[in-house]
């Protein structure tokens, strides 16, 4: 155990749902962040919240929208996605002490199957 | 933009020991990771290594870090089954905490 939770482990939905992933840590961390991990890419950095401000967003699309209500849970809301969405949906937090080693956390993940 | 390389498999036998390679080109990295990733599970942090350093060892596990070179290794001595999983190396940039992965090395132990 990390102390990094998410829920659900596994979702499928189609391309007309709207679902939410959540992430909550335990950690007493300030930064949060979501990752997409595909078969056979690198892993993809999406969003980043350092101290409930979104500081990152890295030319996501507009169906996936972050919420960070506070240090402690982030969310990820998905509408009308597409098959290609289908991943590993990883979220991770760190102390966010930026020039520091800022060590990063992971959850063990949502499997997202996109029908 | 900076990028991250490893090599895609290794296979070695139990007992023997693994050496898992990774190149970065961000010369300003600070800190560079070893993350990693049993099937199904989240990634898990093994040991990281700050940029003014060349070696770093912990138990089993030695990170090398050729900095001239951009050259970062992580050797598990005594491999075990257990360890068979997916390694990601990582560099941190200079300034913020984003973290930049490699594609990931899959190591495979034989019994």
């Amino acid at each position: 155990e990390t102390g990094v939770t998410q829920t659900p482990r596994h979702l499928v939905m189609g391309m007309t749902n709207k679902k939410s992933l959540k992430c909550e840590q335990h950690l007493g961390h300030n930064a949060m962040y979501w990752y997409k991990q595909s078969a056979k890419k690198p892993l993809e950095l999406m969003f980043v919240y350092n101290f409930k401000e979104q500081t990152e967003n890295n030319s996501v699309p507009s169906r996936f929208s972050p919420e960070c209500p506070n240090s402690s849970h982030l969310f990820l809301h998905l509408h009308t996605l597409q098959p290609e969405d289908s991943a590993l949906y990883l979220c991770a937090s760190s102390q966010a002490a930026s020039g520091f080693t800022d060590t990063q956390y992971f959850g063990p993940g949502t499997r997202l199957t996109v029908l | 933009g900076e990028d991250v390389e490893q090599s895609l498999f290794l296979s070695v036998r139990e007992g023997d020991s693994s050496v898992i390679n990774c190149t970065y080109t961000d010369s300003s990295s600070t800190y560079l990771y070893w993350y990693k990733q049993e099937p199904g599970a989240g990634l898990q942090l093994l040991t990281y290594i700050f940029s003014n350093m060349d070696m770093k060892q912990d138990q089993r596990l030695t990170v090398l870090l050729n900095k001239k070179d951009k050259h970062l290794s992580l050797r598990i001595a005594d491999t075990q089954t257990g360890d068979s999983a997916i390694y990601f190396c990582a560099e941190k940039e200079e300034y913020g905490n984003k973290l930049v992965f490699g594609a990931g090395t899959i190591l495979r132990v034989k019994s």
